[in-house]
């Protein structure tokens, strides 16, 4: 019941951009998109979470389109530690009213040198 | 610093036995959520709970159990009756509707 779709995987030239892109054409106006990146045998880590307006960290920057059925999580300069598993997610309320969010399969960035 | 505690970081269980793996946070979050990930796959929800004394089954809750009977911890036990334990296990925490902070994972296996 995930609610966000991503392509199962990229590659990208180290120091390049690499843009990432997210479907979630049925999120509702009020709920946040969180992007997480998971290298292997981590715990997930923390990217960028946004509504509706573009965000920027130190990590990466976050487009959603106007409609908000999509976006795209931008890393500037690509280096080889970011390859990783890169999740889009947003919560799910279950019929039971509990709230989670609910992980998909993710997208596997490979950065090569 | 405020942080979440997943111990231990590898554990190897006979078969037959059940184990328990520990998450504490220290961040004063209300929810905390149990996943299993398996090689090549994405996060799968086993358990979470969004206040104290109430915990709801998440997608794959048959084999295991959890209570929580602190805010700050959220023990996972492995029952003898989840038939394919091995995996690397991540309990995470979160203030409701908030992004998910986690810890750094229990690496369990069945020897």
């Amino acid at each position: 019941d995930a609610k966000t779709t991503q392509p199962t995987s990229m590659d990208c030239a180290e120091g390049r951009a690499a843009n990432l892109p997210c479907n979630h054409s049925t999120i509702s106006g009020n709920e946040y998109v969180y992007w997480y990146r998971q290298i292997h045998s981590q715990g997930p880590q923390y990217i960028i979470h946004g509504l509706k307006n573009n965000e920027t960290n130190e990590m990466a920057s976050l487009i959603i389109t106007e409609d908000r059925k999509s976006s795209t999580l931008i890393l500037p300069h690509a280096t080889l530690r970011d390859t990783a598993v890169y999740y889009c997610i947003a919560w799910v309320v279950t019929q039971g009213g509990s709230e989670k969010l609910v992980f998909g399969k993710g997208t596997k960035l490979t950065v090569n040198p | 610093d405020g942080g979440i505690t997943q111990s231990p970081k590898y554990l190897f269980r006979k078969e037959g036995q059940n184990v328990t793996l520990s998450c504490e946070q220290n961040l004063n979050h209300d929810a905390m959520y149990w996943y299993r990930q398996d090689p090549g796959q994405g996060l799968r929800l086993i358990y979470y709970s969004q206040i104290v004394n109430d915990f709801q089954k998440g997608d794959i809750a048959e084999g295991y159990s959890v209570s929580r009977e602190k805010k700050e911890s959220f023990p996972l036990t492995v029952t003898s009756a989840q038939k394919n334990p091995t995996a690397f296990y991540l309990c995470a925490s979160s203030i409701l509707r908030g992004g998910y902070t986690f810890g750094s994972g229990t690496r369990l296996t069945v020897v």
